[in-house]
């Protein structure tokens, strides 16, 4: 089954830097890499997304790029903000399965 | 549009009891998703429906754990008897179904706690 890695687990920036998150994924028929944003005590919310056609997607200060040589994906958050603060987890979906297969996310704190 | 939503949000048991958790999709959403989130990991899918069929449940511990969604719409997730690893935020989730990759919007989530 896919297996997905994320990096880091945890993650400081000082507000107004950028900050990166990767993501590995193993299984190469994986075409729809989502990024959720959680905040502490509340749901997964769908940030961004990208399917394998794509190579990079953007969208204000939030960009994913997407390597599937490789099989790697990145967020890229520009102009952090305190409201940033939160975690941010990865996920992976196969071609014909409807499976999510999420990282083990990376804990974002914004420094004022 | 109204999201999907869980209830009860919060459950705290003792170990050995049962507890049910009740999600309702959002309207049309054919495709509906239990995960479990284990404090400090990303979510793990339990079971997965399209409409009242299973599509996906090998990840289900199928001992203590059950699911249903026998009309189609909202659907229910029972653990009997439960047990100390089961302390978990249980997340429910829904899309729709379409040619390609649907999003999956998450319901606010059960905690359960179990002593």
């Amino acid at each position: 089954g896919e297996n997905v890695e994320q990096h880091p687990s945890t993650l400081s920036v000082q507000e107004g830097d950028s900050a990166v998150i990767k993501c590995t994924y193993s299984d190469s028929a994986s075409n729809y890499f989502p990024w959720y944003k959680q905040e502490l005590g509340k749901r997964p919310q769908l940030i961004i997304d990208i399917r394998s056609n794509v190579g990079e997607k953007k969208d204000q200060r939030i960009a994913v790029t997407l390597n599937k040589t490789a099989k790697h994906f990145s967020l890229h958050i520009t102009e952090t903000q305190p409201e940033d603060s939160a975690v941010y987890f990865c996920a992976a979906r196969s071609f014909g399965n409807e499976k999510l297969t999420f990282g083990t996310g990376t804990r974002l704190t914004i420094i004022p | 549009e109204a999201g999907v939503a869980q209830s009860p949000r919060y459950k705290i048991i003792e170990k050995r009891q049962s507890v049910a958790f009740w999600c309702n999709p959002i309207s049309g959403h054919a495709t509906l998703y239990w995960y479990q989130q284990i404090l400090g990991q990303g979510p793990k899918l339990l079971i997965q429906f399209q409409n009242n069929g299973v599509v996906d449940d090998s990840q289900l511990p199928k001992d203590r754990f059950s699911a249903e969604r026998l009309k189609g719409v909202d659907s229910t997730l029972k653990i009997q008897p439960a047990k100390l690893e089961d302390s978990a935020v249980y997340l429910c989730a829904s899309s729709l179904v379409g040619e390609g990759p649907e999003t999956q919007y998450f319901g606010p989530g059960t905690r359960l706690l179990v002593l």
